[in-house]
Order: C-alpha cells, then sequence, then structure tokens
C-alpha cells in the first residue's frame, strides 16, 4: 500500500529555535516529493524535490531528499510565531499524490 | 493566489441532499485532483481528472462523482449527504499527467461543507 508518513505529528518550539520535520515514502513508481504549508486555508506550495541529495533552500527553509532511504526532512532555521502551521509532505507518481497526515508546528514567541 | 478558483466557498445544507461543487483549474493546467479534509484530519485524496478523463482514484465515497468539462473546469458532486460528509474540499491542478512529468500542484481555496 502506497504511503506517507511524517514525524513528529506537533511540535512545540521557540522564536530563533530550528527544527527539522521527517517525511518518508513508500510510493510505487515515484516521481517527486512536495512540501506544503498550510495555514487556515489551503495548502501553499514550499519545494518540490525530485533528486537526491541536493538540497532546495528559500530563506530559513531548506529541504532534502533521501531517495535511497525514501525519505526528506524540511529543516527551518531561525523559527518565527509565522512559521506556526501544519506542514505537509506529498509523494507524487504517475496519477497521484499520496499526503502524509502533516506536521503541526507551534512557534512561540 | 494560486490560480486556482473554487466555488462557493461556503456551503449549508440538510442531510439527504445534493450538492455540487466546482474548481477552475490554473491557466494552462490540464490536470484538477480533488481532496476532502476534515477536522484536524490530513489531505484524502478523492479523484484525479487529466484533460476531462478520469485518471485516478482514491477514498471517493458511491455518493460522490466528479467530470471535469472541455474548458477543463470541474464539479465534484455529493448526494445522500450526511453528517460525516461535512468538510473542507480542496481541488488542485496542475500541468498534465504524462509519465515523466514532475508535478508541482496548486491548491485553490477550498470549499467548506457543513451538513446540518
Amino acid at each position: 500500500e502506497d504511503k506517507v508518513v511524517q514525524s513528529p505529528l506537533s511540535l512545540v518550539v521557540h522564536e530563533g529555535d530550528t527544527v527539522t520535520l521527517n517525511c518518508s515514502y513508500e510510493v510505487t513508481n515515484f516521481r517527486s516529493l512536495l512540501w506544503y504549508k498550510q495555514e487556515k486555508k489551503a495548502p501553499t506550495f514550499l519545494f518540490m524535490l525530485t533528486s537526491s541529495g541536493i538540497e532546495k533552500k528559500s530563506g530559513r527553509l531548506s529541504s532534502i531528499l533521501d531517495k535511497k532511504e525514501l525519505s526528506s526532512i524540511l529543516n527551518i532555521t531561525a523559527t518565527q510565531t509565522g512559521d506556526s502551521a501544519i506542514y505537509l509532505c506529498a509523494a507524487h507518481n504517475f496519477n497521484k499524490f499520496y499526503f502524509g497526515s502533516g506536521t503541526k508546528l507551534n512557534v512561540k514567541p | 493566489d494560486s490560480g486556482v478558483t473554487q466555488t462557493p466557498k461556503h456551503l449549508i445544507t440538510a442531510t439527504g441532499q445534493r450538492v455540487t461543487l466546482r474548481c477552475s483549474p490554473r491557466s494552462g493546467d490540464l490536470s484538477v485532483y480533488w481532496y476532502q479534509q476534515s477536522l484536524d484530519q490530513g489531505l484524502q485524496f478523492l479523484i484525479h481528472y487529466y484533460n476531462g478523463e478520469e485518471r485516478a482514484k482514491g477514498n471517493i465515497l458511491e455518493r460522490f462523482s466528479a467530470q471535469q468539462f472541455p474548458d477543463l473546469h470541474s464539479e465534484l458532486n455529493l448526494s445522500s449527504l450526511e453528517l460525516g460528509d461535512s468538510a473542507l474540499y480542496f481541488c488542485a491542478s496542475s500541468v498534465g499527467g504524462a509519465s515523466g512529468y514532475q508535478e508541482t500542484q496548486y491548491f485553490g481555496p477550498g470549499t467548506r461543507l457543513l451538513v446540518l
């Protein structure tokens, strides 16, 4: 059965901390791994990863894919309260996107 | 703004009724995906259409159906509604479903359905 598992399910940190969110996948015909941020509305796209070992960065966020381990991590450095959200990862194959249940991040001032 | 539009934004109806949710993909996108997100739950994939044809089905109930029209907009029909169907329904679009594409998927704002 194709599946995506995220950990931890929830995380509470203080502003300025660095966090690492994990995503593992078992998806046939895997094409890419995507990360999304969801606040109180629709998920917004963060990264798409297709090649193993190549880090993608956007400001304080970065992500990397490990195809050998079938996993990906999302790092957020110097967290801010505005980073509080649910972070979703999704694995894409030919016809479907398989989403994990998300990691709920709460950044306290 | 992702470029994906969904109507209506909110819908309140009664058990046993039927509703239609509408989605217009981003310009140039041929694939439309529908998802259901219940309270405190992850995104559940319902169905994928590519250029008018059904490509994949997920956990979609038999009471639910969808279609994609020649102008590429899509409708999700929910019938014989039950209390448990109350959820946020998202549509997302991507360029296409052809083999070899690495797809980025963009979400619409969602339709919040409340069944009373």
